[in-house]
């Protein structure tokens, strides 16, 4: 069975650009979370759907970040114009159902400069 | 709100000696769920125990923990540390019965065995 897939792996932008993070959860997986972990932090949940509507944004940075799950398979994570304090891992999880154990990809390490 | 607490950022240990991860948490919830996740290099975080059950022990992987409901605490223990074991490994609380898969993560701590 494949495991969540995010890419890219890596990203470097200057500040003020934009980036995107691509998620692909484990197949029949209904719930996808997105975590923020800065360096030497545990992860930060920013947002996380059921199929493709929204439970809990609260934590997005909603003038810079947004994120969709249109079909409620992939998701995509984007940043509209990057800062420095964006430097972090992001983090995409998957669930079947509002389960407790939650499923892993491996990452996406962003550095702003 | 929640929180989780792991004091020990860095452990270094001997090979067959005994490993303890400190982890308490904070929630105004009585339905805490606390789990503990590991990342190896490399690798995704992966689910190591979870627990809901107070004073019950769980084991996983040799790894065990109990949760304490009254002193708000889910310790991570091994008898015996292998190389293998080197790792990140979180502690993390969801307070709605697990049922959201909304979980609040510790900081971590990265464990180092050597022989």
């Amino acid at each position: 069975e494949a495991g969540v897939t995010q890419s890219p792996r890596y990203a470097v932008l200057q500040e003020g650009q934009a980036v995107s993070f691509w998620c692909d959860p484990i197949s029949g997986h209904d719930t996808l979370y997105w975590y923020q972990q800065p360096r030497d932090q545990g992860p930060q949940l920013l947002v996380y759907f059921r199929d493709e509507a929204v439970i809990d944004n609260s934590q997005l940075p909603s003038d810079r970040f947004s994120a969709v799950r249109p079909k409620g398979t992939n998701s995509t994570l984007k940043i509209q114009s990057a800062k420095q304090g964006d430097t972090a891992t992001y983090l995409c999880a998957s669930s079947w159902g509002f389960a407790e154990t939650l499923y892993f990809g491996s990452g996406t390490r962003l550095t702003v400069l | 709100g929640d929180s989780v607490t792991q004091k020990e950022g860095l452990v270094t240990l001997t090979e067959g000696l005994p490993v303890m991860l400190n982890c308490t948490y904070q929630t105004i919830y009585s339905n805490a769920f606390l789990f503990w996740y590991v990342h190896y290099l490399n690798e995704s975080p992966r689910l190591l125990l979870k627990s809901s059950t107070d004073n019950k022990r769980t084991e996983h992987q040799g790894f065990h923990a109990t949760l304490h409901k009254s002193s708000s605490s889910f310790h991570l223990q091994k008898s015996s540390a292998q190389l293998s074991d080197s790792a990140l490994y979180y502690c993390a609380l969801s307070d709605t019965g697990g049922l959201s898969g909304k979980l609040t993560f510790g900081e971590g701590t990265q464990v180092t065995v050597i022989s």
